[in-house]
């Protein structure tokens, strides 16, 4: 059992760049959301999924898009990469609304130059 | 808005002692709070979930308390180990439907020397 895996591990964009962060989970969980982590800011939620379809915002949605095609894959996307998008992101998922704990992925370091 | 805060930011110890990381959150109106724990590099893993209605949830070593009316929660590691240290996160769900939509702390940084 994998859990969530998130992809790549690290990645450098020079800015203006697009690319995509892979997650996916194989729990079957319903619930899927993305973080950035922040020294100083600790972890901000950028997109959330209730399920295959439905998406929606979080704290910090600028420059970013999201998509949810299967239960499985939660992509996010990056449109022109910007140096304040550096961070580190992760992927978290969930089985239900509330009663479980959140599933973290290793996470996708990112530099922006 | 929901905000939490963490303190100490940073912890050090020698091996043994027992120790309480702190967690508090301003809107006590909350389904729940989870503990995390993340090591350098890694994702977050975690450690205890209370649900609203409990005051407190033990594993192992590990013993977390909530105290919704003072807006408070602590986790107690007892016997603390050098396998110990990592950074502590507390989390709590924005939404009552939906777990994944939660305020994090900035976390103690535990450091358990042999």
């Amino acid at each position: 059992n994998a859990g969530v895996t998130q992809t790549p591990k690290f990645q450098v964009l020079k800015t203006g760049q697009s690319m995509t962060l892979q997650c996916a989970q194989d729990m079957n969980h319903e619930y899927m959301s993305w973080y950035r982590q922040d020294p100083g800011m600790g972890l901000r939620l950028i997109h959330y999924s209730v399920g295959a379809g439905i998406t929606d915002q979080g704290e910090v949605p600028n420059g970013y898009n999201v998509s949810r095609s299967t239960t499985e894959d939660f992509p996010l996307r990056l449109l022109s990469a910007a140096p304040s998008q550096t961070s580190v992101y992760f992927c978290a998922s969930s089985p239900d609304r509330g009663g479980s704990p959140l599933h973290f992925g290793n996470g996708t370091r990112l530099t922006v130059t | 808005k929901q905000e939490v805060t963490q303190i100490p930011a940073a912890l050090s110890v020698p091996e043994g002692e027992n120790l309480v990381l702190n967690c508090s959150f301003t809107d006590s109106a909350i389904y729940n709070l989870q503990w995390f724990r993340q090591d350098p590099g890694k994702g977050l893993t975690s450690l205890l979930l209370i649900q609203s209605s409990q005051r407190e949830q033990t594993s192992g070593r590990l013993n977390a308390s909530l105290d919704k009316s003072s807006g408070r929660s602590t986790l107690y590691i007892a016997a603390s180990q050098p396998g110990d240290s990592a950074t502590y996160l507390c989390a709590v769900p924005t939404s009552r439907t939906n777990a994944g939509k939660s305020t994090f702390g900035d976390g103690t940084t535990l450091t358990v020397k042999p």
